[in-house]
């Protein structure tokens, strides 16, 4: 099981909008509309941020939003802050009942 | 309020074992699947292995297929990951996660326990 592939890193101006992409094959990403997105900052657990694709749990800001096309799910920040700077990991659940992680993206606020 | 605590980390040889524990307090436990997830230090997250509420339903990662068992005891609140033969690579912080109800994603996760694998 390889993880999925995401750029190692993204970086936008305050109040821009970046994306994060998320590749994998026909047995994860492909298979399911089961994408989800995950926020960690450093020396703490990871925070979902979408799931299913595009849903949002409750409390997330309406400035991230998640889409998939093919074998590739997307993560958009809008509106770029200061507190979005840190580490996001894409994930997805499997054929093979097994769940995976992306490699991870580095968002910097510049 | 949810809340996942994981212990039993630390230091250990080569091809030598360690159980780790989560134990889980402020939700119906038995109805919840819960995850273990790795972190190595300073690298990205990787899924290791869930287990149903049930505790008969079970799914493992290659990379610890046939070395880690996942078990649970609902009379405790607890979920284990007996780990054996384990690796240098098998180093690093292992959470224990609550997958959503019905869904298919983890919805919280615990602080870590640190596993070091190392002579």
């Amino acid at each position: 099981q390889f993880a999925l592939t995401q750029p190692a890193s993204v970086s936008g101006s305050p109040g821009q909008s970046i994306t994060i992409s998320c590749s994998g094959t026909s047995s994860d990403v492909g298979a399911y509309n089961y994408v989800s997105w995950y926020q960690q900052h450093p020396g703490k657990a990871p925070k979902v941020m979408i799931y299913d694709v595009s849903n949002r749990p409750s409390g997330v800001s309406n400035r991230f939003s998640g889409s998939k096309s093919g074998h590739t799910a997307s993560l958009t920040i809008s509106g770029l802050q200061a507190e979005d700077e840190t580490d996001y990991y894409c994930s997805s659940y499997t054929t093979s009942s097994t769940y995976v992680f992306g490699t991870g993206t580095k968002v910097t606020v510049l | 309020e949810v809340q996942l605590v994981e212990s039993g980390g630390g230091l250990v040889q080569p091809g030598g074992s360690l159980r780790l524990s989560c134990a889980a307090s402020g939700f119906t436990f038995s109805s919840y699947w819960i995850h273990w997830v790795r972190q190595t230090p300073g690298k990205g997250l990787v899924w290791v292995s869930r287990i149903k509420g049930d505790g008969i339903n079970t799914n493992y990662a290659d990379s610890v297929k046939g070395r880690f068992t996942i078990s649970r005891d609902n009379a405790k609140n607890t979920v284990y990951l007996q780990m054996n033969s384990l690796r240098a690579e098998d180093t690093a912080v292992y959470y224990c996660a609550r997958g959503a109800y019905g869904l298919y994603y983890i919805d919280s996760w615990g602080q870590g326990t640190l596993v070091t694998v190392s002579s």
